[in-house]
């Protein structure tokens, strides 16, 4: 199985701070890596797939990159909105598997 | 605008089935591959299983397998999680995801469901 590993776990930033997140899997995956939103409550929002493509509807303060087996979600401006958890997600083979999140909190 | 209502929800006991089923609106059901995917409370997302388009194609996670049946029922747009032999890590909010584009379940989910609860007691 693909292990998928993200870091940092959690971090606080303020309003208006550029935010990277950083994704790392067990094996090269190619570009097969997805980022996902989720507040309280609430189901995922799919933020980028295919490591760098902007979701419709997404704003574009939202950005992917990498390959192979390492990956970042970068958030720029941070907005109130934002304060959330993200999920990396790898959809190269199955088991596909879920990074264990990075809760962005208010500083 | 596309929708998945997931429901069959509930608390079993351990040991115990449950059969999760989810609606889809607003788009084909018949051509996207379908998953399923959990969340413990206060834990990360795991993916349990996923079904291809024709249903012919199944796959899961190894945490369920040989007691979880995934299935869909293209004509009804409705996908279902038979689950079996429930077990207290099963406990988690089930979601229903959508497939983004292909009739694969390795893509990207664009579409989720608000979920569904299972408590499982011992």
């Amino acid at each position: 199985d693909i292990q998928m590993t993200q870091s940092p776990s959690s971090l606080s930033a303020s309003v208006g701070d550029r935010v990277t997140i950083s994704c790392r899997a067990s094996q090269t995956i190619g570009n097969y890596l997805n980022w996902y939103q989720q507040k309280p409550g609430k189901a995922p929002n799919l933020l980028i797939y295919a490591a760098s493509s902007l979701q419709s509807g997404v704003t574009s303060r939202f950005s992917g990159s990498g390959s192979g087996t390492d990956f970042t979600l970068t958030i720029s401006n941070l907005q109130p909105v934002d304060f959330a958890s993200y999920y990396c997600q790898q959809t190269y083979s199955t088991p596909l598997t879920f990074g264990g999140g990075t809760k962005v909190e208010i500083k | 605008e596309m929708q998945l209502l997931e429901y069959g929800g509930g608390l079993v006991q351990s040991g115990g089935s449950l059969r999760l089923s989810c609606e889809a609106s607003g788009f084909t059901f018949s051509r996207y591959a379908m998953n399923w995917v959990r969340q413990a409370p206060g834990k990360g997302l795991e993916w349990v299983s996923g079904v291809s388009v024709s249903g012919a194609s199944t796959n899961y996670a190894d945490s369920v397998k040989g007691r979880f049946i995934i299935s869909r029922d293209n004509s009804k747009g409705s996908l279902f999680l038979q689950m079996t032999s429930l077990r207290g890590e099963d406990t988690a909010v089930y979601y229903c995801a959508k497939t983004r584009a292909g009739p694969t379940p390795e893509d990207a989910f664009d579409i989720w469901g608000q979920g569904t609860m299972v408590t499982v007691s011992s």
